[in-house]
């Protein structure tokens, strides 16, 4: 299996300072395709999972500009430019090469 | 807009069967592969399994010889099985859709609210 390792676990951010997540996995998730299967998602409390970012880099419809992915290999970072009050949750990495799907442990954002 | 709706029972007892339907609307189940995800009270995600119409299943290694995932097409359902059931398997459970387009791979793009299955006697 490929291991997800996300850092920090836990995040406290002041409004319109800016927040950094790293991941990294056990093994490269460039695919054979020549693309790389490593999304983003934000679970704000009492909600569902959103898709923030697909492969890599790209923002899901929707999702603001401030929201910004990358890396390649095994690295990845998702950084948000400026933090504000709506961006509370947590925000897991997730990898999907051959579909076979792990999560990192997962970063809760909270807001000083 | 596609939405995801899972159900079944809340209360499931230790040893017997969980059973979950995720009913599509607004899409088809007929094309894109659909997911189970799972999280334990207080806890991350954890994949399940997925399929796609075509038949094809694919299994988190750690629950595959207790979980099915199987589709009703008349329905517009795909549904769960998770067998032998412990308390360990007391989570929220989502269903979610992925979605291949113009040459992207969007996973889990949509997303059910999720139904709490507690095991316990």
């Amino acid at each position: 299996d490929i291991v997800m390792t996300q850092t920090p676990l836990s995040l406290s951010v002041t409004p319109g300072q800016p927040a950094s997540i790293s991941c990294k996995s056990s093994q490269s998730l460039l695919h054979s395709d020549g693309k790389t299967y490593l999304y983003w998602y934000l679970q704000r409390p009492g909600q569902s999972p959103q898709l923030l970012i697909y492969e890599v880099s790209n923002r899901f419809s929707g999702v603001s500009d401030r929201f910004s992915g990358s890396g390649s290999g095994t690295d990845f970072t998702l950084k948000i430019s400026r933090v504000e009050a709506e961006d509370v949750g947590v925000y897991y990495c997730m990898q999907g090469i051959h579909l076979l799907y792990t999560f990192g442990q997962g970063t809760k954002l909270e807001i000083k | 807009q596609v939405q995801l709706q899972e159900s079944g029972p809340r209360l499931v007892k230790p040893s017997e069967t969980l059973s979950l339907t995720c009913t599509v609307s607004g899409g088809s189940i007929r094309s894109h592969y659909w997911s189970w995800i799972r999280q334990p009270p207080g806890k991350g995600l954890e994949w399940i399994g997925s399929f796609d119409y075509s038949g094809s299943t694919i299994y988190n290694p750690s629950l595959k010889s207790r979980v099915t995932i199987s589709a009703d097409t008349s329905k517009n359902q795909f549904s769960l099985s998770v067998r032998s059931v412990t308390a360990a398997d007391t989570s929220m459970y989502y269903c979610a859709r992925d979605f291949y387009e113009g040459g992207y791979y969007y996973a889990m793009d949509v997303w059910g609210q999720g139904t709490t299955v507690t095991v316990s006697s």
